[in-house]
């Protein structure tokens, strides 16, 4: 069965500086890879996914993550954050198909002036 | 409707009581999911429906839970005897069920065992 990891529960960064979350997965089978972001006080939404094609996905509002087959990790980046990426941000994976989303623990994101 | 309905947003119960959740996902979406979200512990899966299919059950903590999705639309999540650890918000979201598309959560459901 698939699972997915994110060792860091917690990112403080400053504004405008650049940012990194982990996410590893495991599964033997190809698979679909998701980034989704809670915002204070908002249910959850999608921010990028990967299916197939370029491995390099983008976000509208400037992150991107890209999926690494041989390290089977999809890492959320952004080059310069700001105060309102404040969030909590959840790795999610899925087998493809008619198969559930399986998500991470994830990573608040803690954006300070 | 616009979008996943869940009611109730608030429940406090008693240990030992059971409890019904609802969800009401977005209409024509073949695809249902449950998850608990709790502190330290992100979100958790607990059952998927996919349109005829036999749910995946494979998250559900105990045989306290239980869900159903009656005509392939509402489901109800029961939980039996709460506990204490039962605290936490459970999560609805529905999607059109073709692999690889977005979930639209609903706002929870806040769970109170005292």
């Amino acid at each position: 069965a698939q699972s997915v990891t994110q060792l860091d529960s917690q990112v403080p960064v400053f504004e405008e500086a650049p940012v990194e979350l982990r996410c590893n997965y495991s599964s033997s089978v190809s698979v679909y890879l998701f980034w989704y972001v809670q915002y204070p006080n908002q249910g959850l939404q999608l921010l990028l996914k990967y299916l197939s094609g370029s491995t390099l996905v983008e976000s509208i509002n400037g992150f991107e993550a890209e999926f690494n087959k041989s390290q089977t990790s999809f890492h959320l980046r952004k080059p310069s954050v700001h105060i309102s990426d404040t969030a909590e941000y959840f790795c999610a994976v899925s087998q493809g198909g008619f198969q559930k989303l399986v998500f991470g623990t994830g990573t608040r994101l803690l954006v300070s002036p | 409707g616009a979008g996943v309905s869940q009611s109730p947003s608030n429940k406090v119960t008693e240990k030992g009581k059971d409890v019904e959740l609802r969800c009401d996902p977005i209409s024509g979406h073949t695809a249902l999911y449950w998850y608990r979200q709790s502190l330290g512990q992100g979100l958790e899966f607990l059952i998927y429906f996919q349109g005829n299919s036999a749910p995946d059950k494979s998250g559900l903590p105990s045989d306290r839970f239980s869900a159903e999705r009656t005509g392939g639309s509402v489901s109800t999540l029961t939980i039996q005897r709460t506990q204490q650890e039962d605290s936490a918000v459970y999560l609805c979201a529905s999607s059109s069920g073709t692999g690889g598309e977005k979930l639209f959560f609903g706002s929870g459901t806040q769970l109170s065992v005292l």
